[in-house]
């Protein structure tokens, strides 16, 4: 089945600092991925949806400035969190799909900013 | 090791027909345990989740899931269907290490 590699899957970083996070569609085009935020023990929540190409949509109460996402080609979408604090420590997720096809996950990102 | 079975992969039923969608899960004790559903084109929504308590759990759009540890499922139910529920449903849990697990969908066909 499709695979989606998400890298990396742990990361503790130094407040102030910024974060990328990989999310790669390894053998299929993804024309849409998503980004999740998942807190400990909660339901996800959905981020932002990116469209390669164009601007990722964000949800409301996301801060674009924060969550930096770009979707180069069709086969990669980053994360970056910018500046990042403690509450930014949090599980993140990515998602793959193509048009009308299934959803698939990245193995997700564990970020803990100290 | 930890992981999510979603037994079926596509299912096809009536509308107004009853649905069960299958959840499987392995573990040495009882994870969190969620339902979400996606539509087209959409992101993932949080239909249902269960931590303790009552095995029996409502959520949104007229879905219900049993959490029944003596088969380690929660499976997920809805007594008549309707078009609209058309979509890919999937099972997830939390194993105790805050990572969340998949299955890895159920596609659900509504015919007229």
């Amino acid at each position: 089945g499709a695979v989606v590699s998400q890298h990396p899957s742990w990361v503790i970083c130094k407040s102030g600092t910024s974060v990328k996070i990989e999310c790669r569609s390894l053998d299929f085009q993804a024309t849409t991925m998503f980004w999740y935020r998942q807190f400990p023990k909660q339901s996800l929540m959905l981020m932002a949806t990116s469209n390669e190409g164009s601007k990722a949509t964000y949800e409301q109460g996301v801060e674009k400035d924060k969550f930096l996402i770009n979707h180069a080609s069709l086969t990669l979408s980053t994360l970056t969190v910018t500046s990042a604090h403690p509450e930014d420590s949090s599980f993140y997720i990515c998602s793959a799909t193509i048009i009308n096809e299934k959803l698939f996950f990245g193995s997700g990102t564990q970020l803990s900013v100290l | 090791a930890q992981s999510v079975t979603q037994p079926d992969i596509h299912i096809t039923v009536s509308e107004g027909a009853s649905l069960e969608l299958r959840c499987n899960y392995s573990y040495g004790a009882t994870p969190y345990l969620f339902w979400y559903v996606q539509s087209p084109g959409q992101g993932l929504q949080l239909l249902l989740k269960y931590f303790s308590g009552d095995t029996l759990v409502q959520g949104i759009k007229g879905f219900e899931a049993e959490f029944k540890r003596s088969q380690s499922s929660f499976n997920l139910r809805k007594p008549s269907v309707h078009w609209s529920d058309a979509a890919e449903y999937f099972c997830a849990a939390h194993f105790g290490n805050e990572k969340l697990t998949f299955g890895t969908g159920t596609r659900l066909t509504i015919i007229p």
